[in-house]
C-alpha cells in the first residue's frame, strides 16, 4: 500500500535558520513525487515535481531532492512568509496522488 | 490564483441533508480531481474524472457521487450527511488523463454539518 510519512510534524525556526523537511515514501512504481505549500484555509499551492532518484529542483529559498526512499525539502535562510504547511505527495501506478499529513513550519522574525 | 474555481466557499447544513459542490477547472485542463481534507487526516483523494469519464476512485463513500459535464465543470454530491463529513473539499485540475502533470488546486469549499 502506498504510504507517505512526513517529519517533523511541526518545526519552528528563527528567521535565517536553515533546515530540512523529510518525506519518506513507499509506493509501487513511483511516477512522481510532489511538494505543495498550503496556507491555513487555502488550497495547496504547487512547488515541485521530482520524477527520479538524484533529481533536484530549486525555487527561491527552497530546494527539493529525491532518493529511492525519501525526499527532502531544504529551506535556506527562511523568512516569516515561508510559514505554512508543506505537503508531500506521491503518485504511483494507480495514478492517484497520495498525500502525507504535512509539516507545519513557523518562521519567527 | 490557480485558475481553478470552487463554489460555494462555505456551506453550513444539517445531518441527513444533501449538498452539491461545484468546480470549474483551469482553462484547457481536462482532468478534475476531488479531495477531502479533515482536521485529523491529510488530503484524501476521492475521485478523478477525465473529459467526462470517471478514471479512478479513491476513498469515496457510497453516499458521495460526482460527475463531469461537457463543459468540463464538475460537481460533487454529498448526501445523507453526517457530522463526520465536515471538512474542506478541494477540487484540482490538470491537463493530462494520468495526472502526471501538476495538479492545480482550487480554494476549497468548507462544509460544516451540524
Amino acid at each position: 500500500e502506498d504510504q507517505v510519512t512526513q517529519s517533523p510534524e511541526a518545526l519552528r525556526l528563527q528567521e535565517g535558520e536553515s533546515s530540512s523537511l523529510n518525506c519518506s515514501y513507499t509506493v509501487s512504481g513511483l511516477r512522481g513525487l510532489f511538494w505543495y505549500r498550503q496556507d491555513p484555509g487555502k488550497g495547496p499551492e504547487f512547488l515541485f515535481t521530482l520524477y527520479s532518484a538524484g533529481e533536484e529542483k530549486e525555487k527561491e529559498r527552497l530546494k527539493a531532492t529525491l532518493t529511492k526512499k525519501e525526499s527532502f525539502l531544504h529551506i535556506t535562510a527562511p523568512k516569516p512568509e515561508d510559514s505554512a504547511t508543506y505537503l508531500c505527495a506521491v503518485q504511483g501506478g494507480a495514478n492517484n496522488l497520495f498525500f502525507g499529513t504535512g509539516t507545519r513550519l513557523t518562521v519567527i522574525p | 490564483d490557480s485558475g481553478v474555481t470552487q463554489t460555494p466557499k462555505h456551506l453550513i447544513t444539517a445531518t441527513g441533508q444533501r449538498v452539491t459542490l461545484r468546480c470549474s477547472p483551469r482553462s484547457g485542463d481536462l482532468s478534475v480531481y476531488w479531495y477531502q481534507q479533515s482536521l485529523d487526516q491529510g488530503l484524501q483523494f476521492l475521485i478523478h474524472y477525465y473529459n467526462g469519464e470517471e478514471r479512478a476512485k479513491g476513498n469515496i463513500l457510497e453516499r458521495f457521487s460526482a460527475q463531469q459535464f461537457p463543459d468540463l465543470h464538475s460537481e460533487l454530491n454529498l448526501s445523507s450527511l453526517e457530522l463526520g463529513d465536515s471538512a474542506l473539499y478541494f477540487c484540482a485540475s490538470s491537463v493530462d488523463p494520468a495526472g502526471e502533470e501538476t495538479q492545480y488546486f482550487g480554494p476549497g469549499t468548507r462544509l460544516l454539518v451540524l
